[in-house]
């Protein structure tokens, strides 16, 4: 099966600056990522997603990045603003045998400051 | 359009009570999962199907059954209750595009004690 390591666990970041999660996933042949964001007491929602056929896709301020060679992918938040500060999650499936099952890192506590 | 719908909200146990947890989505979405949150683990999946009638194991199955007799509607059944049952459980759909792989749409979650 997949197995999805997520890093940092936390993350502080100022309001204004960069914020970068990376997950590492260890079958190669996985072919979908999807980024969730968790705001305390509230369910997790889809807020980016990519393919294998993908390098990187934008949706206004945040971005996702795919490295199939070293099997990774992380999510970039720019201009981080105070509602930004949420649990994040990576996911990754395989094509084969996953009937759309989702395996998720352990999360990312991202707090930003003003 | 409610989405998914996760019945109840919240609930207290005692150890070796029982209870179903109930699941629906009003999507007409094929696949449907039933995970558990803890703190520092992630979403671990306990139990999905892929269909009417159909249901299969998923990561931490055990203390657990499903069933699925109608589409839009997943039930979460703990025989008898544990401690280590506490936990918030989050039931998803997703779609089956054919492409095998879509976005879930996750229910509000259950907050489950066990004491």
């Amino acid at each position: 099966g997949e197995n999805v390591e997520q890093h940092p666990s936390t993350l502080s970041v100022q309001e204004g600056d960069s914020a970068v999660i990376k997950c590492t996933y260890s079958d190669s042949a996985s072919n979908y990522f999807p980024w969730y964001k968790q705001e305390l007491g509230k369910r997790p929602q889809l807020i980016i997603d990519i393919r294998s056929n993908v390098g990187e896709k934008k949706d206004q301020r945040i971005a996702v990045t795919l490295n199939k060679t070293a099997k990774h992918f992380s999510l970039h938040i720019t201009e981080t603003q105070p509602e930004d500060s949420a649990v994040y999650f990576c996911a990754a499936s395989l094509p084969t045998d996953s009937w759309g099952k989702l395996q998720f890192g352990a999360g990312t506590q991202v707090v930003v400051t003003p | 359009n409610a989405g998914v719908t996760q019945t109840p909200k919240f609930r207290v146990l005692k150890t070796g009570q029982s209870m179903t947890l109930l699941c629906a989505q009003d999507m007409n979405h094929e696949y449907m999962y039933w995970y558990r949150q803890d703190p520092g683990m992630g979403l671990r999946l306990i139990h999905y199907s892929v269909g009417e009638g159909t249901t299969a194991k998923g990561e931490v199955p055990d203390g657990y059954n499903v069933s699925r007799l109608k589409k839009q509607n997943f039930l979460l059944g703990l025989e008898s209750a544990a401690p280590s049952q506490t936990s918030v459980y989050f039931c998803a759909s997703s779609a089956d595009t054919g492409r095998g792989n879509y976005g879930y749409t996750f229910g509000s979650g259950t907050r489950l004690t066990v004491v």
